[in-house]
């Protein structure tokens, strides 16, 4: 257990709402990610954070935005949020650094339904 | 075209039987490859990793190997359980930032 807190586990909303998911770590790791799982895909990188107001986009970053305040808080803002954002989406935190030996541990995922 | 392919994608085996999961990328270059388990509901877990001068390491019943010349990894579960049941993913650490590139999964169903 890696201390990493998704909430919310489930949320269904509307087209056009606006939607922030939050991503808690007790443990103050520097790297933070937000990914999305689809089926028939593998998990692909939303946006990143290497530290406290630092962050980057990822592959498919696209009406996604991100916050990092504080080092235990990674949060993941749909604007407007669009019937193609409903997925299942995961934070995770990497252990040991950006080199070829960080490990990533995950959250227990947001479920996001977007009618 | 994904770097990380899996195959099958679903499989469907016995309670009791072996199993092998296959994994081909071309990321590169390459740094190091890691077996994920992610349960129904739940964040993938590390099973193993695996870098680029090891060809296998076992984890229990989990034997990943590694072939860094042809490009593919296996993932053997011996005497499968139904708590094997869930989706294994292969991810590859590399290219030129080591990014980790995820495969779409195999989802392994253990029936009793």
């Amino acid at each position: 257990d890696a201390g990493i807190t998704q909430s919310p586990r489930h949320k269904v909303t509307e087209t056009g709402t606006p939607v922030t998911l939050r991503c808690h770590q007790t443990e103050n790791h520097r790297y933070m990610y937000w990914y999305r799982q689809d089926p028939g895909h593998g998990l692909r990188l939303i946006h990143y954070s290497y530290g406290v107001k630092d962050t980057d986009k990822g592959e498919v970053s696209d009406g996604y935005s991100v916050s990092r305040s504080k080092t235990e808080d990674f949060l993941l803002t749909l604007e407007s949020a669009t019937s193609s954002q409903t997925s299942v989406y995961f934070c995770a935190i990497r252990i040991g650094g950006t080199g070829a030996g960080g490990e990533l541990f995950f959250g227990e995922g947001s479920r996001l339904t977007v009618l | 075209k994904n770097q990380v392919e899996q195959s099958p994608q679903s499989l469907i085996i016995l309670e009791g039987k072996n199993c092998t999961l296959q994994c081909n990328y071309t990321v590169s270059p390459f740094s190091n490859l890691r077996w994920y388990k992610q349960d129904t509901g739940r964040g993938p877990v590390s099973l193993t990793i695996m870098t680029f001068s090891e060809n296998t390491k076992s984890n229990g019943r989990y034997t990943a190997t590694l072939d860094a010349d042809t490009k593919q990894s296996s993932l053997h579960i011996t005497a499968s359980q139904l708590s094997d049941s869930a989706s294994y993913i292969c991810v590859v650490i590399g290219g030129n930032n080591n990014d980790m590139r995820f495969g779409a999964g195999t989802r392994l169903t253990v029936k009793p």
